[in-house]
Order: structure tokens, then sequence, then C-alpha cells
């Protein structure tokens, strides 16, 4: 079965960095882009970025561009998520979510929704 | 860009359907076939409840329905029960950049 296994909770101090990690089960890893999305205390859901497990290729939500490095690891089907500069604002739950695909006689494509969730990483940043 | 809008909370007695909104623009919402919406109950990671607008994964109850009109995008839910009590989050593919807009957010109470 399909398994996303997050990190666990980091406490950060203001203009360090984090770095959080998500394992990947029960699939293909190359096959399945990844997304990172965070959620703050009592807010929303925020996209982050996405990243091609395949190829390394990424793409972020322009509020993070300058801060925000996704990268991965094929041999261990492991994405990871850094995040720098960290203020008390990005104090939040990072989740990571499977790209769901659909598959034709061309090969395969993204779908453009989450199908599977990692349980979130706490990250905590505080002086 | 900013987040789709949703309503803060609606609420519903047992056996009622109610329907929660979600409206972008014509650059998401309106632009693609590719909303789709999730349950997050507390303390736990959202789950994925309809996609491409309309479509029900398998083990989602038919309860659960999703629409679109224009710019913006519905999910109804049939026959409210307690255990449907949760948050509930539309999101939108947004184009360049792949990237993925979602809602507020939208707080269900069963009464």
């Amino acid at each position: 079965q399909v398994q996303l296994v997050q990190s666990g909770a980091e406490v950060k101090k203001p203009g360090a960095s984090v770095k959080v990690s998500c394992k990947a089960s029960g699939y293909t890893f190359t096959e399945y882009y990844m997304h990172w999305v965070r959620q703050a205390p009592g807010q929303g859901l925020e996209w982050m970025g996405i990243i091609n497990p395949s190829g390394g290729g990424t793409s972020y939500a322009q509020k993070f561009q300058d801060r925000v490095t996704m990268t991965r690891d094929a041999s261990t089907s492991t994405v990871y998520l850094e995040l720098s500069s960290l203020r008390s604002e990005d104090t939040a739950v990072y989740y990571c979510a499977r790209d769901a695909i659909y598959s034709d006689s061309t090969g395969n494509h993204r779908s453009y929704f989450f199908d599977y969730w990692g349980q979130g990483n706490l990250v905590t940043v505080s002086s | 860009q900013s987040a789709l809008t949703q309503p803060a909370s609606v609420s519903g007695s047992p056996g009622q359907s109610l329907t929660i909104s979600c409206t972008g623009t014509t650059s998401d919402v309106g632009a693609y076939n590719l909303v789709s919406w999730y349950q997050q109950l507390p303390d736990k990671a959202p789950k994925l409840m309809i996609f491409e607008v309309s479509k029900r994964p398998s083990g989602v109850s038919n309860r659960f329905s999703g629409s679109k009109s224009g710019n913006t995008a519905s999910l109804t839910i049939s026959g409210l029960q307690a255990e449907d009590e949760a948050d509930y989050y539309c999101c939108s593919y947004a184009g360049t950049g792949s990237r993925m807009l979602f809602g507020g957010g939208t707080k269900l109470t069963v009464l």
C-alpha cells in the first residue's frame, strides 16, 4: 500500500534553515510528482511547490521562490523540503502529498490532485 | 495569486443536504476542470473526497458530489452525518509553473 512517512518534529530559531523528509513506499517513486503543502496553526492549506522525482525538476510558489529548495533521492525514494531564513510565520505543519497520475496510450500523465498525503511534520520557529 | 474563496463555516442538521462553494477566477477554477476537494479531521492529514470537479475516489461515500459553473465549484454533501463534521478545502490547478491554489477552508458543523 502507498505510504508517505515524514520525519519528526523540528524546533528552529529565526534565521535558521530546516530540512524535512518524506519517504515513499508502495509504488514506483519516479512515476509520481510530489508536492509540499503547509498549514499554519489554525489556518488553511498553502501550496509550496512540486518536484518531479524522476528528473528532479521543481516549481515553487512565488511566495517561497527565494527560500525553498525541494530535492529527491531516488535511491531511497525520499523527497526533501528545505526552507531557509525561517521566521515565526513559518511555524506550521508541513505535508508531502503525491500527485495522482492517469495512464493512456501515450503514457502516464499528471492528474493535478493529491491522492496520498504524509502524516505531516510540525516545524516550530521560536527564539 | 489569491487563494480561492470559500465560506468560513456552514452548518446543517443530520439528514440535510448542504453545499460548500469555492470561487476562483478565469485563470484557475474557470479555466480547468481540475478542481479537487479535501476533508480534514482535527489533527489529521487531508483526505481526497472529489477530483476533477465531480469524480469520487473509491471508498468515498456517494453522499459527496461535486460540480462547477463558471468560476465557482461546489461540494454537496447529502444525508449529512455527524462524521462529516470537519474542515473542507477546495483546490484548483492554476496553470503556469504547475501552480495549485487552495481555498481558505470551510468548517462544517453538524448540529
